[in-house]
């Protein structure tokens, strides 16, 4: 069982598009994220949500919104897409504080390439 | 702004090599010091280290963080082909305004010749 999945793991569409990335752990973590690689590979956090609740919300543009359902699930919605919107996109969970768990430890999916052409 | 740096980029090397992989932080609000290896997909955890000094060690991996130095090294001996991966270094913040997150250097591409 895949412990955080993401779908698509490919999404290529043209300029200007709306598209959505949807994300879910059966962790039962409290902490999703999602996070941003570009093409040299630096991570850079977007959003964090806590038990559905937004708490990291970085300086990202707001055509990105981020939705969270339950505290399972996380999607990402992008709209007016952009060539420099073109990266893999990773979700992650975490559980800080739980007992025998690591605090910090982020949980990744396998990522979602997203080319913008 | 929180900022991690990893020398060096990039590095090749033989089979059976030691390699030391380093990363050093300026950061406000610091918790603990973590580093993950990105193969082809998603990166996996391998250490995560709070206090100064204290080794962490997995095989043939190790790590150490210097808090004095705001550094921290990766050591890998007896390199296997099976190594050649991004490794990346993060650092976990909390500040008070909002939750704990993960700043990440760029990360070190190793590549392990045979």
């Amino acid at each position: 069982d895949t412990a955080v999945s993401q779908t698509p793991k490919y999404l290529v569409t043209q300029m200007g598009n709306d598209k959505s990335i949807k994300c879910e752990q059966n962790l039962g973590h409290d902490t999703m994220y999602w996070y941003k690689q570009d093409s040299k590979k630096f991570l850079k956090i977007m959003f964090s949500y806590n038990n559905k609740e937004l708490i990291i919300n970085e300086t990202v543009p707001n055509r990105f919104s981020p939705k969270s359902p339950d505290k399972a699930h996380l999607n990402l919605h992008i709209n007016s897409l952009e060539l420099g919107d073109s990266a893999v996109y990773f979700c992650a969970s975490s559980q800080p504080g739980l007992a025998g768990g690591k605090r910090g430890e982020l949980f990744f999916g396998e990522g979602s390439r997203l080319t913008v052409l | 702004e929180d900022k991690v740096v990893q020398s060096p980029l990039s590095l090749v090397v033989h089979e059976g090599d030691t390699v030391t992989l380093n990363c050093s932080y300026e950061v406000t609000n610091f918790r603990s010091l973590l580093w993950y290896k990105q193969e082809k997909k998603a990166p996996t955890f391998l250490f995560m280290l709070t206090s100064s000094g204290i080794e962490k060690k997995s095989g043939r991996l190790s790590s150490i963080l210097d808090k004095k130095e705001l550094s921290s090294i990766l050591n890998i001996t007896a390199t296997q082909t099976g190594d050649s991966a991004i490794y990346l270094c993060a650092v976990e913040v909390y500040p008070q305004t909002s939750g704990s997150r993960l700043t990440f250097g760029e990360g070190t591409q190793l590549t392990v010749n045979p």
